[in-house]
């Protein structure tokens, strides 16, 4: 069963670095053409696409965080880490993780399969 | 303002057909494949739909998704109350080389 789970911490002050961890079972992070991807969606609003890291090590990050983002993975302890400096009040959200395969078709077809059910992380002061 | 657009609400009676609509640009709908996520309330969002058109397993065929040049929709035949969540479609668009979402579609069961 693949399930994936996010950790970090549920309150940041302002201008502070956020660490979250995404730790995954059921897969291994070497697995060809997989990865993990990183989402958040703050309250009453639309998902948001923050970064991806694939087994190879490619990676991708949102061209409006790319200079605050950072996305690493442990294979061998199965995770995932995503940091973000400079934290606001804006970035009050929940933060996801999922899987990421590839499907069919043309062009960029990957995909989110398995999510986990999110960390909620708070920005204040 | 999300890269794509999706109507903010749709509804339907018990048994209706709905359709949910995707609008993008060449960059993203138009070159690459689309997915559709489901976000029941209060949960985390679950596929639906990936490569424009596949269902995962487990999925009713009951939803189905299209894709046309740069839009997308989402069909959901014999509407379910339990189908009242938001939904949500993604696809990677090459200008931003990154990942896209949709502003989502409340679907309400009338």
């Amino acid at each position: 069963q693949v399930t994936l789970k996010e950790s970090g911490p549920v309150l940041v002050k302002p201008t502070e670095t956020l660490t979250l961890t995404c730790t995954v079972s059921g897969f291994s992070l070497s697995n060809a053409r997989m990865g993990v991807s990183w989402i958040r969606q703050p309250p009453g609003k639309a998902l948001e696409w923050l970064a991806h890291i694939f087994s190879n090590d490619e990676k991708s990050y949102s061209t409006s965080l790319k200079s605050r983002l950072t996305i690493s993975k442990d294979t061998s302890k199965s995770q995932v880490v995503l940091t973000m400096t400079n934290m606001d009040p804006v970035d009050t959200a929940t933060y996801y993780c999922a899987r990421t395969l590839p499907g069919k078709g043309q062009g960029y077809y990957y995909y989110m399969d398995v999510w986990g059910k999110g960390t909620t992380v708070t920005v204040s002061s | 303002q999300s890269v794509l657009t999706q109507p903010p609400s749709a509804s339907g009676t018990p048994g209706q057909r709905v359709t949910i609509s995707c609008s993008g640009s060449s960059s993203n709908i138009g070159s690459n494949t689309v997915n559709w996520y489901q976000q029941l309330p209060g949960t985390a969002p679950k596929l639906l739909i990936y490569s424009n058109n596949q269902r995962p397993s487990g999925v009713p065929d009951r939803f189905s998704g299209s894709k046309s040049g740069t839009s997308a929709s989402l069909a959901i035949s014999g509407l379910q109350s339990e189908d009242e969540a938001d939904y949500y479609c993604a696809a990677w668009d090459d200008s931003l080389n990154g990942g896209v979402f949709g502003g989502g579609t409340k679907l309400t069961v009338l």
